[in-house]
């Protein structure tokens, strides 16, 4: 299995909400990231766990909260969030963290605030 | 700080045809990895070739290949035998042997091919 999974593809929500993407991989990865990608522009390194643990907050605001349970899973807890924070979110893992080691990206989910 | 330049927003070609697409990089490090993501209008965000810094031989896989001149710092993709499915915005990524597995990309190349 060389595929991360993210759920949902879609999301809406008001700015009262709070809601979760889950980003999941079985290919025995120890490194997970977040990205949020605007359109037409890269992606943007928002947090990386390592080994479960919070290695990297590219400073990114509270009403963004990650949370890896699991070596395969990851989750991003969305809370209060603003217009400007509508984009595609992906996930991407890797086999760890050091060096040299490639990024397998998922889908994305797709995020409007509404 | 690292930064990677693609100089072209938008590029078209004819199917069948041969296409580069330009990359540039600045570092100061010696030991780093080089890498073409390709990001079809479904999202999912595609490794299409990767070049480590310390060979000399270009890379290339099937269809695609790079020129690396590590001493201009110039990283270009060449996609050969273009095809409708190449149609994708195509980002250009460095990662450097000190940031762990930090990727820093490229604005982005968006790919037309036309039939």
């Amino acid at each position: 299995d060389t595929e991360v999974t993210q759920t949902p593809k879609h999301l809406v929500m008001g700015m009262t909400n709070k809601k979760s993407l889950k980003c999941e991989q079985h290919m025995g990865h120890r490194a997970m990231y977040w990205y949020k990608q605007k359109a037409k522009k890269p992606p943007e390194l928002m947090f990386v766990y390592s080994y479960e643990k919070l290695s990297i907050n590219e400073s990114v605001p509270s009403r963004f909260s990650p949370e890896c349970p699991n070596s395969s899973l990851l989750n991003l807890h969305l809370h209060a969030l603003q217009p400007e924070d509508s984009a595609l979110y992906l996930c991407a893992s890797s086999p760890s963290w050091s060096s040299y080691n490639e990024q397998f990206f998922g889908p994305g989910t797709r995020l409007t605030v509404l | 700080a690292q930064t990677v330049t693609q100089s072209q927003p938008e590029m078209s070609v004819q199917e069948a045809e041969t296409v580069t697409l330009s990359c540039t990089y600045d570092t100061s490090e010696s030991n780093y990895y080089l890498f073409w993501y390709k990001q079809p209008p479904s999202r999912q965000m595609i490794l299409v070739i990767r070049q480590e810094a310390y060979k000399q031989q270009n890379a290339t896989e099937n269809r695609f290949s790079v020129n690396f001149q590590k001493a201009a710092k110039s990283f270009s993709l060449k996609i050969s035998d273009s095809q409708l499915g190449d149609t994708a915005m195509y980002f250009c990524a460095f990662m450097q042997e000190t940031s762990g597995s930090r990727l820093t990309f490229g604005e982005g190349t968006q790919l037309t091919v036309n039939p």
